[in-house]
């Protein structure tokens, strides 16, 4: 299984501004997602980030408001950008490995970062 | 479309007592299935997944779960709860070569003395 490690853990940030997350793993991975954990609420895919293309967004969230990076198969970053109250959850980045056989499309997931914007 | 419901957003029980937790889902073709843990301010743990070998999937912590096509379930039970035991679980499911998960609402399990 692989270790995923996310900075910052929690932040307060004034609106208007950008927080970028950075998500890092222990070993090569294929896939990378970003999710959002509005308080009391289950997890919603923001987007899927492959090394070498663009992130893949699902309906409601736009690059513009959430750039990602996948620069390698170790490391991926979101950004939250020009920030406001709604933006206040829990940001949780996974991975899952395709090449691992008897994966079955299993995530491994980070600890979250606790984001709150006043 | 995959999707997943689960019923019971609290469930409370005693200690020693059975634990069930309710899960279904949607899904056009043979999925994945998987029950997450999620202990306060942390990430989510895997306690089990259903990959369309045996119905009956063993995890950690004493949890498993049966899947059962003709009802489209996946229920998680655990003989005997134990205070460690208090968190909020996930159901999710996944279709085949698509990689993305799909969410349950969460049940948050709440064990008594």
């Amino acid at each position: 299984s692989a270790v995923i490690s996310q900075k910052p853990s929690r932040d307060i940030c004034q609106r208007g501004t950008s927080l970028t997350i950075q998500c890092q793993v222990d070993s090569q991975v294929t896939m990378m997602f970003w999710y959002r954990q509005q308080p009391g609420q289950s997890l919603t895919l923001i987007a899927t980030a492959n090394q070498g293309s663009e992130a893949t967004y699902e309906s409601g969230f736009v690059i513009d408001k959430f750039p990602i990076s996948r620069p390698n198969l170790t490391f991926s970053t979101l950004t939250v950008s020009n920030m406001s109250p709604e933006d206040s959850s829990i940001y949780l980045c996974s991975a899952h490995d395709q090449s691992v056989r008897g994966s079955y499309n299993e995530q491994f997931f980070g600890p979250g970062t606790r984001l709150t914007v006043l | 479309a995959q999707s997943v419901t689960q019923l019971g957003s609290h469930v409370s029980v005693s200690e020693g007592a059975l634990v069930l937790l309710r899960c279904n889902y949607s899904s056009s073709v043979p999925p994945y299935l998987f029950w997450y843990v999620q202990y306060p301010n942390q990430g989510l743990q895997l306690l089990l997944k259903y990959t369309s070998a045996a119905t009956l999937v063993k995890g950690i912590n004493g949890f498993e779960a049966e899947f059962k096509k003709s009802e489209t379930s996946f229920h998680l039970t655990k003989p005997s709860a134990h205070m460690s035991d208090a968190a909020e679980y996930f159901c999710a499911v996944s279709e085949g070569g698509g990689n993305k998960l799909t969410f349950g609402t969460g049940t948050q399990l709440k064990v008594e003395l």
